[in-house]
């Protein structure tokens, strides 16, 4: 598996768009780049997942450079309801393969 | 969407006893699912996978005798602690894959052993 690195701690103002970075420059061609956020005591929650184009859901767009080494998740319009720790993964896309975490970024969406 | 639920949502117990929590995929079969556990402000770390009608497969140092996987259908996988200490005391997170998208996951369970 692909190893990601994400800043440790972001800060955005509410209502603002939060940019979150990751970083995953040993990916392989077949490894998809996932999203998932964590709140304080609950489950990680997918947002978005893509292999090479850029993909927008309801919840959040993602944007994959051309060479795939890195990605950007973006939250168009924070909310304090945001604040979360955003992890970033690169696992190819098979049903028997788990997900592997790293320390993700907390995100501070502050008033 | 797809939901994973799981049960019990927390639990406390007394050292020497066994817990056992149960992970539902609510609206798609999972052949496999996942389990996960997590210190505070640490992240989630893989405990073991668990396959339908086969053995569960361990990471290394989780000890298979002592957290007892059973994944007997396409729909529900069950972690027992067996003999809890206080150092098992976590947050364990189950997930299972449906074909569509990548894992999903439980909302967690919140043990804790006194």
């Amino acid at each position: 598996d692909a190893k990601t690195t994400q800043p440790p701690s972001m800060d955005c103002a509410e209502g603002r768009a939060a940019n979150l970075p990751c970083n995953h420059s040993t990916i392989s061609g077949n490894e998809y780049v996932y999203w998932y956020r964590q709140i304080h005591s609950q489950g990680p929650q997918y947002i978005i997942h893509g292999l090479k184009n850029n993909e927008t859901n309801e919840m959040a767009s993602l944007i994959i450079t051309e060479d795939r080494k890195s990605s950007t998740l973006i939250l168009p319009h924070a909310t304090l309801r945001d604040t979360a720790v955003y992890y970033c993964i690169a696992q190819s896309n098979n049903a028997g393969n788990m997900l592997t975490f790293g320390g993700g970024t907390r995100l501070m969406v502050k008033p | 969407g797809a939901v994973v639920s799981q049960h019990p949502s927390w639990v406390i117990c007394k050292s020497g006893t066994s817990v056992k929590i149960e992970c539902r995929s609510l609206d798609f079969q999972a052949t496999t699912m996942f389990w996960y556990r997590q210190f505070p402000k640490q992240s989630l770390m893989l405990m073991a996978t668990s396959n339908e009608g086969s053995k569960a497969t361990y990471e290394q140092g989780v000890e298979k005798d002592k957290f007892l996987i059973n994944h007997a259908s396409l729909t529900l996988s069950t972690l027992t602690v067996t003999s809890a200490h206080p150092e098992d005391s976590s947050f364990y997170i189950c997930s299972a894959r449906a074909l569509d998208r990548g894992p999903y996951f439980g909302p967690g369970t919140r043990l804790t052993v006194t």
